[in-house]
């Protein structure tokens, strides 16, 4: 079945330190990949996306990710963490011949220690 | 400053009770979404409208209604059939000039809950 997995539900890291979210996906195609960050109460904010091209994709607030075929993962990267990352990270994709519907991963919530 | 606001922000109701949600947006997009939320889940779509005085059932139709009469708004009304309504909805929008690639632009959300 065609999914989006996002394997953490809760990360904490310390104020500093590098962070990986993972996600992972099930589809035939490579679908269009999609990052979004939510702080707590609000909507969904953009964070990067990845289409084609250059698999080391940049976006916005310092945030990375790399596609990588081989393994069918879109695993979000920061070099140091701030307190203000502290949010829910939500992966989402989009199957490039069936539709332009976003299907979410569940989310990984990050906590940051001081 | 363009962007789509939701009301009411909270909301409580009783059991049994009808209540509606108010989705506007002023980015012109053609494209609109109601999103469930719960903790763990991710967010699961309730209906969509490409175009106006059109929408389509998305996964958790069953006990929600819409319409789309207006380019710049999406009520979406949580009836009495839907069993388990106390959630965070989430309305978004999209140009859809981009249906595929184009980012979704959120709402910051209404979180109803049902007593």
């Amino acid at each position: 079945a065609q999914s989006v997995t996002q394997p953490d539900i809760h990360i904490t890291v310390s104020e500093g330190a590098s962070l990986e979210l993972r996600c992972n996906y099930s589809y035939g195609a490579t679908p269009y990949l999609f990052w979004y960050v939510q702080s707590p109460g609000q909507g969904l904010q953009l964070l990067l996306k990845y289409f084609s091209g250059d698999t080391l994709v940049q976006g916005i607030k310092g945030f990375e990710a790399e596609f990588k075929r081989s393994q069918s993962s879109f695993n979000l990267r920061k070099p140091s963490v701030h307190w203000s990352d502290a949010a829910e990270y939500f992966c989402a994709v989009v199957p490039r011949h069936a539709g332009n519907m976003l299907t979410f991963g569940g989310g990984t919530r990050l906590m940051v220690k001081p | 400053d363009g962007g789509i606001t939701q009301s009411p922000k909270y909301l409580f109701r009783k059991e049994g009770q009808n209540v509606t949600l108010s989705c506007e947006q002023n980015l012109n997009h053609d494209a609109m979404y109601w999103y469930r939320q719960d903790p763990g889940q991710g967010l699961r779509l309730i209906y969509y409208s490409q175009i106006v005085n059109d929408f389509q059932k998305g996964d958790i139709a069953e006990g929600y209604s819409v319409s789309r009469e207006k380019k710049e708004s999406f009520p979406l009304t949580v009836t009495s059939a839907q069993k388990n309504p106390t959630a965070f909805y989430l309305c978004a929008s999209k140009d859809s000039g981009n249906l595929n690639t184009g980012e979704l632009f959120f709402g910051e959300g209404s979180r109803l809950t049902v007593l």
